[in-house]
C-alpha cells in the first residue's frame, strides 16, 4: 500500500518570506500527485496535479508553484508568501486504475 | 461540470445512535464514488469507496453508504456511533481529464458525538 509523507508539519512564515513544502510518496511507482489545500473550517482545493516527471498543471492561478523533481517527489512552492496562502497543505497520491487518492498527513502553514 | 453537495455542514448526534451522512452527485453517467474522514489536523482517510457492482459498500471502522443511481446519492451511515467517530466526513466523486482521475470533493460534514 502507499504511505505518503509530508514535511514539515507546521510551519510559521512572514509575509513575503519564500515557501518549500515537501511530498514523498513511497509504495508505488508513477503514480498521480496532487496539492490541496484546505482553509480553516473549509472543504478541499485542488491546487496542482502531475501525472508525470516535469509534467504539471495548474486548477488556480495564485501565487504557488509545483514541481515534480523525481518520480515520487511532489513539491509546492512560492516565492513571496500572501496571508491568503495559510492553511492546511494535503498531498494525495493515485493511480490508475484504482481511482482512489490516498492522502498525507499534511502541513498547517500559518503566514503572518 | 461534476459537483458535489454536502446537505449538512454540521450533524450533531448522541453516542449509540444511528446517523446518516447525505451526498448527492451532478452527473448521470459513470461515477465512482468515496467517503473520507479527516480527524483534526490529519489528513484524509478513506472511509469507503463505489466502483461497480453492489450499490451497498461497506467500509472501515462500521460505516457503509449505499449508491443509489436514480437520485444520484451516495449516503453514509452507522448505525451506532462512538464518540470517537467525531470528525469531518468528506464525500468525493471522480472526474477523468486526459487520462488522470481528480476528485472533487464536497464542502464536508461535522459530526459530532456527544456522550
Amino acid at each position: 500500500s502507499q504511505t505518503i509523507h509530508q514535511w514539515p508539519a507546521t510551519l510559521v512564515q512572514p509575509v513575503g518570506s519564500p515557501l518549500s513544502l515537501e511530498c514523498t510518496v513511497e509504495g508505488t511507482s508513477n503514480p498521480n500527485l496532487y496539492w490541496y489545500r484546505q482553509a480553516a473550517g473549509r472543504g478541499l482545493q485542488l491546487l496542482f496535479y502531475s501525472v508525470g516527471i516535469g509534467q504539471i498543471s495548474s486548477e488556480v492561478p495564485q501565487n504557488l508553484s509545483a514541481s515534480r523533481p523525481q518520480d515520487r517527489q511532489f513539491i509546492l512552492s512560492s516565492k513571496k508568501l500572501l496571508l491568503s496562502d495559510s492553511g492546511f497543505y494535503l498531498c494525495a497520491a493515485g493511480t490508475v486504475p484504482l481511482y482512489e487518492q490516498y492522502f498525507g498527513p499534511g502541513t498547517r502553514l500559518t503566514v503572518t | 461540470a461534476q459537483s458535489v453537495t454536502q446537505l449538512d455542514s454540521q450533524v450533531p448526534v448522541f453516542e449509540e445512535a444511528p446517523v446518516e451522512l447525505r451526498c448527492n452527485y451532478s452527473s448521470s453517467v459513470s461515477v465512482y464514488l468515496f467517503w473520507y474522514v479527516q480527524y483534526p489536523n490529519q489528513g484524509l482517510q478513506l472511509l469507503l469507496k463505489y466502483l461497480s457492482g453492489s450499490t451497498l459498500v461497506k467500509g472501515i471502522n462500521g460505516f457503509e453508504a449505499e449508491f443509489n443511481k436514480s437520485q444520484t446519492s451516495f449516503h453514509l451511515r452507522k448505525p451506532s456511533v462512538h464518540i470517537s467517530d467525531t470528525a469531518e466526513y468528506f464525500c468525493a466523486v471522480t472526474t477523468f481529464s486526459g487520462g488522470y482521475n481528480k476528485l472533487i470533493f464536497g464542502a464536508g460534514t461535522r459530526l459530532a458525538v456527544h456522550p
